[in-house]
């Protein structure tokens, strides 16, 4: 079973402020970086697809990066507004159709 | 905007018994997915299904589950003799191509419990 980690678990910010968390999976047999935002009780929503080392990707506030040969992606979200409270799951795809997840990131932005 | 179903939204059911879940996908993805998340747990990853057969599968489908395409809309997950460690969120899934690129998307699952 492969490992793949979130951190932090948890998260709680002021409106406003800027934030990131962290996905870091293993660096061998890599296909891609998936990343989810999940509100409770409706379908995670897909945020990003990462391919390739180096890649980033943004839409709106919400950025990502993305590192390979290290096993990790970064997600960050500028300026939190508290309709970004949702949990940010990372998946990792390590055939052409097994994905294997994270724990997941659970944010609360404050107003 | 075209999105996955789920039906029932919650399953109750006593230990021993079969259940179906039931999902639609987008109408024109060939590629199909069950994944579960038992209470506090990651989002495990069960089957992905082509074609009309299965392309992977975890070590947790074993012969007590299996999955369908019945009629060219609907994908089920059958559990044959459920466990109560069965008891989970169950999540389809669905994608247009077999792309490592490919956006999923997710429906918004069927809450099974086992008594």
């Amino acid at each position: 079973i492969l490992n793949v980690e979130q951190s932090p678990q948890s998260l709680h910010v002021q409106e406003g402020d800027s934030t990131n968390f962290t996905c870091s999976f293993p660096s061998s047999n890599f296909y891609a970086l998936h990343w989810y935002r999940w509100e409770t009780a409706k379908s995670p929503e897909a945020l990003f697809v990462m391919t390739l080392n180096g890649d980033e990707k943004k839409k709106g506030r919400i950025s990502a990066t993305l590192n390979t040969k290290e096993g990790y992606s970064y997600l960050y979200i500028k300026g939190s507004q508290p309709e970004d409270s949702a949990t940010y799951l990372c998946a990792f795809l390590y055939t052409g159709n097994q994905f294997y997840f994270g724990t997941g990131t659970s944010l609360t932005v404050i107003p | 905007e075209p999105e996955v179903t789920q039906t029932p939204s919650h399953q109750v059911t006593q230990m021993g018994q079969e259940v179906i879940l039931r999902c639609v996908p987008i109408s024109n993805h060939l590629y199909f997915y069950w994944y579960r998340q038992i209470l506090g747990q990651k989002v495990e990853f069960l089957v992905s299904f082509y074609n009309n057969e299965i392309s992977e599968k975890s070590e947790i489908f074993d012969d007590q589950f299996s999955v369908e395409r019945p009629d060219g809309s609907n994908f089920t997950l059958k559990i044959r003799s459920t466990k109560l460690e069965d008891s989970a969120m169950y999540f389809c899934a669905s994608k247009l191509r077999e792309s490592a690129g490919e956006t999923q998307y997710f429906g918004p699952g069927t809450r099974l419990l086992v008594l």
